[in-house]
Parts: structure tokens; sequence; C-alpha cells
């Protein structure tokens, strides 16, 4: 198992700033995950984060706009830049730990975005 | 590429009332399955998974059987109680990285 932590748990920002999530878990993993979920709507993969390397963002999804960070196997930052009030959301990080099946993720509660 | 799809929602029962929640996929080959569970103010939990065809997981009273000829993995529960009030997705593996796509959520309220 893992232990997720996220900050902040929420926050209310200005339209055209930047905010920076960051994501702490308890014990060394190799992929972290970062996803998004509008309100009402269901997760959806932002990118992963891997050690070492550069995320990998999915479509639709750029670096420019999500920077992410992962200096060790224990903690990653996703920066969200520039908001609009599209960016309105839940950002939630999530682990595969080592030893845990496919699609056996663990999350942390989550960072509640909202932008005016 | 690989999708769920899961019932609209919200739906809301009475405590004790039998549950079910649909959730269909489709998938290239035979991939493990998953419900998720998002209790209000937390992140997502593993609530049960089945790794083949036939198998059935459970957990906290929750049960789905996985079906290839119906392409399906429902999600029921015989008597359903407050505290069971959530979010729940359906959810299926996805790319190379153990990636998981979920289902858009049914959300469920249980009134006492």
């Amino acid at each position: 198992s893992a232990v997720i932590s996220q900050k902040p748990s929420r926050d209310i920002c200005q339209r055209g700033t930047s905010l920076t999530i960051q994501c702490q878990v308890d014990s060394q993993v190799t992929m972290m995950f970062w996803y998004r979920q509008q309100p009402g709507q269901s997760l959806t993969l932002i990118a992963t984060a891997n050690q070492g390397s550069e995320a990998t963002y999915e479509s639709g999804f750029v670096i420019d706009k999500f920077p992410i960070s992962r200096p060790n196997l224990t903690f990653s930052t996703l920066t969200v830049s520039n908001m609009s009030p599209e960016d309105s959301s839940i950002y939630l990080c999530s682990v595969a730990p080592t030893g845990a099946g496919t699609g056996e993720l663990f999350f942390g509660e989550g960072s509640r975005l909202t932008v005016l | 590429g690989d999708s769920v799809t899961q019932m609209e929602g919200p739906v809301t029962l009475s405590e004790e009332a039998f549950l079910t929640i649909n959730c269909t996929y489709t998938a290239t080959g035979y991939p493990s399955l998953f419900w998720y569970v998002q209790y209000p103010g937390e992140g997502l939990q593993l609530l049960l998974k089945a790794t083949k065809a036939d198998d059935k997981g459970s957990n906290k009273g929750f049960e789905a059987t996985y079906r290839k000829e119906t392409t399906s993995f429902h999600l029921e529960k015989g008597s359903v109680q407050v505290s069971d009030s959530a979010v729940y997705f359906c959810a299926l593996p996805s790319g190379s990285a153990r990636q998981l796509t979920f289902g858009s959520g049914t959300q469920l309220t249980v009134l006492p």
C-alpha cells in the first residue's frame, strides 16, 4: 500500500496565476500519475511522472501548461500555469506501488482548485 | 481504444435497498476490471477487482462478476447503508504504464 499526501487540499486562485501542487508518498514508487477531475466528471489522466526522465503527457495536455517535476522516488509536483476558470478542477496524484497488481492505484485526497 | 461505460446517475436509495450500478466495457482481449470508490472529501480507493472472465470480485458487501459474453462488470450490493454514499467508478487498464481508464462515475446517495 501507499499513503499519499497532497498539498494544498484546496485553493482559490486568480486568473492568469500559476499554482504548484505537491504530492508526497510514504514509500518509493517508480510511477506517479497526475489526474484531473473536472466538476461532475470522471478522471482524466494528465501525465505520467517518472523519476529521472521527462513526464509523459496525454493527448490534450502540454508541458507548458502543466509542468511536472519528479526529483526523487517519493515526491512530485504539478504546476497549473496561467490559470483560467476552465482549470477549476480536482487534481489527483496517484501511484502504483511496487508489488501492486495491474490497475491497483493509490490516490491522494486531491487538490481542489477554483479559478476566479 | 479501450473504454468503459457506466450507468448515468445520480442514484438515490433508501437504506437496506438493493444496489446495481451497471458497467460495460470495450476492450481488446480480456483485461482486468476494477471498481473504485470515492467517499466525500477523499481520494479514490480500490473497492474490488476481477482479473479474468467469470471471476467475482467482492469487498465490503459489494460484488461484481466479470462477464465476457455481455462485456459487463456490474456492481451490486444486497443491502446498502448510509455510509455507502459515494461516487463509484468502473475502470480498466490502459496504455503501457499501468494507467487506468475510468468510467464517468455514478453518484450514490443512501437515505436513512
